[in-house]
């Protein structure tokens, strides 16, 4: 399995402009999360799906930013307009929840600068 | 709710000797507990797991982690550290009986460095 995949991996926008994050989960994963990393508030979970719906967007900072999963193998989070203090690396995971089986895998990740 | 402290924010230690990054953790039932370590420009990668059975876990690259219900830890340790190990480490747990589905909760992670 190839494992969580993000697109793109960099981004560089002006603020003001639209931003879209891609994820691909791994397959059968029943379960995908969107998170944000920044040297000033480490780790935050952004919002998370289970079977293509979401359940949790509590963390979701703002109305700037949405996320979707239309369909089991891809999710998308978008930020419109961006801004400056949106520069952080943004994470998916995906899981299958199972006895046992409640690791998250993540993607490499997509480091996003708002200039 | 759930919660997990990783009170050291760096951990220093010489490569050949024994290292160990603190977890505590708060569930109001029983967790599942989880390390994960960040290397530079990298995503988390999983490394072990407590579910249930033996206090002591053993994961990947040598790695292991000591459950400890009274103390509510989960220390992760390492007999003989690598300077390869120098990364970001975090803990996260999960209360096993929530209705919050598969919703891990992380620490602040703590910076591992192995000097020669």
């Amino acid at each position: 399995d190839a494992g969580v995949i993000q697109s793109p991996r960099h981004e560089v926008t002006e603020m003001g402009q639209e931003v879209t994050l891609r994820c691909k989960p791994i397959s059968g994963h029943d379960y995908l999360f969107w998170y944000r990393q920044t040297m000033m508030r480490g780790l935050e979970l952004l919002i998370y799906f289970n079977n293509n719906v979401p359940i949790d967007d509590s963390g979701m900072p703002e109305d700037r930013f949405s996320a979707k999963m239309p369909n089991a193998s891809f999710s998308t989070l978008k930020i419109q307009p961006s801004e400056p203090r949106d520069s952080a690396v943004y994470f998916c995971a995906s899981s299958l929840v199972l006895a046992g089986h409640n690791e998250q895998f993540f993607g490499p990740g997509t480091r996003l600068t708002v200039l | 709710a759930q919660s997990v402290a990783q009170p050291e924010d760096q951990v220093n230690v010489a490569e050949g000797n024994p290292l160990t990054v603190k977890c505590t953790y708060s569930v109001s039932g029983n967790p599942y507990l989880f390390w994960y370590v960040q290397y530079p420009n990298r995503g988390l990668q999983f490394l072990l797991k407590y579910i249930t059975g033996d206090n002591l876990v053993k994961g990947s690259y040598g790695f292991e982690a000591e459950f400890n219900k009274s103390q509510t830890s989960f220390h992760l340790k390492k007999p003989s550290a690598l300077v390869s190990d120098s990364a970001l480490y975090f803990c996260a747990v999960r209360d096993r009986y929530t209705g919050g589905g598969n919703k891990l909760t992380f620490g602040t992670g703590t910076q591992l460095k192995v000097e020669l």
